[in-house]
């Protein structure tokens, strides 16, 4: 069974802080990854997808990726109260058909 | 901007009635998939579904399941004979390979809940 393992939380941090999101996979052919975020009772909201080694920035958003350390990463800075939510990290399987989920962690911004 | 949708909403059912979920992918979308999400814990993988034939299913997707493209823009889940640990958010997702590959970002609608009684 093929894992992704997140740090449950809760991670509070205070408003306009740097929250650092954490994960973890077993798959050491995984080649896609995903941050989505989730708000209580609704849907995974994608927020980014990343591929290659490094980082990706998307306004508030880095995704950082290490395949040798099979390590993925989330940092928002400039935390809101508004992305108080679970996140959610996600991979592809090796047939490439299923995404795999942690459990998410849950981010509390204080304001 | 393009979603995905499904209905209805929450659906209440008996044990042991069979069930239909629906859902509407995105129009130019290929790959449909069905995750459930359990209160409290992790959203799980179901099926995958491209060219009108299952691409991969995971142990959870037993012979209660099926999954079927009636026509150019529905995608159904039928649980034929409910069970209380049915009961569970149901996903729908849907994904463009505009690469060629399957592992494109998956879109997801806004969840079905079941509740089995």
């Amino acid at each position: 069974q093929k894992e992704v393992e997140q740090n449950s939380g809760p991670l509070s941090v205070p408003e306009g802080a740097i929250a650092s999101l954490n994960c973890t996979y077993s798959d050491r052919v995984s080649q896609s990854f995903f941050w989505y975020r989730q708000y209580s009772g609704k849907s995974p909201e994608l927020i980014m997808s990343i591929y290659s080694n490094g980082d990706k920035e998307d306004g508030r958003f880095t995704a950082q990726l290490n395949k040798a350390s099979q390590y993925v990463s989330l940092l928002i800075r400039d935390s809101q109260p508004s992305d108080s939510a679970t996140y959610l990290c996600a991979v592809y399987s090796n047939s490439g058909y299923a995404l795999n989920f942690g459990k998410g962690t849950s981010l509390l911004v204080t304001p | 901007e393009p979603e995905v949708t499904q209905t209805p909403s929450h659906q209440v059912t008996q044990m042991g009635q069979e069930v239909i979920l629906r859902c509407v992918p995105i129009s130019n979308h290929l790959y449909f998939y069905w995750y459930r999400q359990i209160l409290g814990q992790k959203v799980e993988f179901l099926v995958s579904f491209y060219n009108n034939e299952i691409s991969e299913k995971s142990e959870i997707f037993d012979d209660q399941f099926s999954v079927e493209r009636p026509d150019g823009s529905n995608f159904t889940l039928k649980i034929r004979s409910t069970k209380l640990e049915d009961s569970a958010m149901y996903f729908c997702a849907s994904s463009d390979p505009g690469t060629g590959a399957s592992t494109d970002t998956q879109y997801f609608g806004p969840g079905t809940r079941l509740t089995v009684l």
